[in-house]
């Protein structure tokens, strides 16, 4: 009865790969998301989908695409991996009319 | 500016004190504010919203908004080890779909 799942939990890669992961919610949520969370903590927020549209795209290299199957699962591509892009990526989603966010357990990418 | 700013702490209390964590925020038209506990290796976990002015009580917890002021407070009474995570506050401004985090309060609680 998880609300909203990911994988994988870990993703041990080398430079230059290119990996997903997935995203899926059981909570009949319109809107999804991806986060990254570096080394110092900071939640930073990457891309936005609301019923399968994207409604948010901060300053995130173009070799991070997301993609929305239907609104319950949002899934995110990197291309070409590169050392910085090691981190915590959390997916969540929300509804209305509040925007509370609940958040996936995580994925932690480590990028040799 | 930004748009959410925490104290980053850290802030140590022994066990069974009042913890005060603070938060301002900078959209003066924002009308939802949560609190979010992250414990280390964990996801953040929504633990308190507040969306109108004044106190809202959940078990220890208390969450206050001051929306004159643009701050929200999160209290957390009798203080246990386990309450020893990394808090942040976030925002949702007026119209927007998302929320703004601070960078978070890390909170050790001494036994």
């Amino acid at each position: 009865d998880t609300a909203v799942s990911q994988t994988p939990k870990y993703l041990v890669t080398q430079m230059g790969n290119d990996k997903s992961i997935k995203c899926e919610q059981n909570l009949g949520h319109d809107t999804m998301y991806w986060y990254k969370q570096d080394s110092k903590k900071f939640l930073k927020i990457m891309f936005s989908y609301n019923n399968k549209e994207l409604i948010i795209n901060e300053t995130v290299p173009n070799r991070f695409s997301p993609k929305s199957p239907d609104k319950a699962h949002l899934n995110l591509h990197i291309n070409s991996l590169e050392l910085g892009d090691s981190a915590v990526y959390f997916c969540a989603s929300s509804g209305r009319p509040h925007n509370e966010q609940f958040f996936g357990p995580g994925t932690r990418l480590t990028v040799l | 500016q930004k748009e959410v700013e925490q104290n980053s702490g850290p802030l140590s209390v022994p066990e069974g004190a009042i913890a005060s964590l603070n938060c301002t925020y900078s959209d003066r038209g924002s009308q939802s504010f949560f609190w979010y506990r992250q414990y280390s290796g964990k996801s953040p976990e929504l633990i308190m919203s507040i969306y109108s002015n004044g106190d809202k009580e959940d078990g220890r917890f208390t969450a206050q908004l001051n929306k004159a002021s643009q701050y929200v407070s999160l209290l957390i009474r009798d203080s246990q080890p386990s309450d020893s995570a990394t808090y942040l506050c976030a925002v949702n401004p007026d119209g927007a779909n998302n929320l703004f985090f601070g960078t978070g309060t890390r909170l050790t609680v001494i036994p």
